[in-house]
């Protein structure tokens, strides 16, 4: 079964540095999506990041970037640049290629200091 | 605007009653998806849709039930035979066309027992 570990209940960073959270999954698929989701105090959850596993190429978006190690099962989420806006709950999830479930993780807590 | 809605924000059940939440989608897409969130938890699937007039339980369908009538609108209705309820509700949809595989989510629906 497909499982996504992140192991950071939560993390903090200063104010316009930069931060990055882990998350590795477990799977025997070899053609899968992989995101990462920002659930803010409103509660809504937005996408922040995605990647396609055929793709060696590390998704980039804007201050976003993820470290895509498929051999390892890694998907780690790197912030720059920090802001307040920033703080969130942060949710990696796993979507295999086969079929509609996307498998999460528990999430990391990001709190972002001034 | 293109986007999902939920409603109500809040709802309030009685021991016994059945309730139902709504989502709506004006995005085109096919695919509707149900998810419960508990706190500090990641979520899990409820149920979800591919087409009109077809749907799939979740990992978490004991005491729910759907409806896919139209294409815009997946109901969940949260009946007396879950014992558990209280936990905030995130309606889902997505293209589910090759890579046009990701979910985009409403804002949420906390529910509450009286």
């Amino acid at each position: 079964a497909q499982t996504v570990t992140q192991s950071q209940p939560e993390m903090s960073v200063q104010e316009a540095e930069t931060v990055t959270l882990s998350c590795t999954y477990d799977t025997s698929e070899s053609d899968y999506y992989l995101f990462w989701y920002k659930q803010p105090p409103s509660r809504q959850m937005i996408l922040v990041i995605r990647q396609e596993a055929y793709k060696q190429q590390n998704a980039t978006e804007n201050r976003f970037s993820v470290n895509f190690q498929k051999a390892a099962k890694s998907f780690s989420l790197k912030i720059s640049d920090s802001q307040l806006g920033d703080a969130a709950m942060y949710f990696c999830a796993y979507l295999m290629d086969s079929n509609y479930q996307l498998i999460w993780g528990a999430g990391t807590k990001l709190i972002i200091k001034p | 605007d293109g986007g999902i809605t939920q409603s109500p924000k809040y709802l309030f059940r009685k021991e016994g009653q059945n309730v139902t939440l709504s989502c709506e989608q004006n995005l085109n897409h096919d695919a509707m998806y149900w998810y419960r969130q508990d706190p500090g938890q990641g979520l899990r699937l409820i149920y979800y849709s591919q087409i009109v007039n077809d749907f799939q339980k979740g990992d978490i369908a004991e005491g729910y039930s759907v409806s896919r009538e139209k294409k815009e609108s997946f109901p969940l209705t949260v009946t007396s035979a879950q014992k558990n309820p209280t936990a905030f509700y995130l309606c889902a949809s997505s293209m589910r066309t090759g890579w046009q595989e990701t979910q985009y989510f409403g804002p949420g629906t906390r529910l509450l027992v009286l």
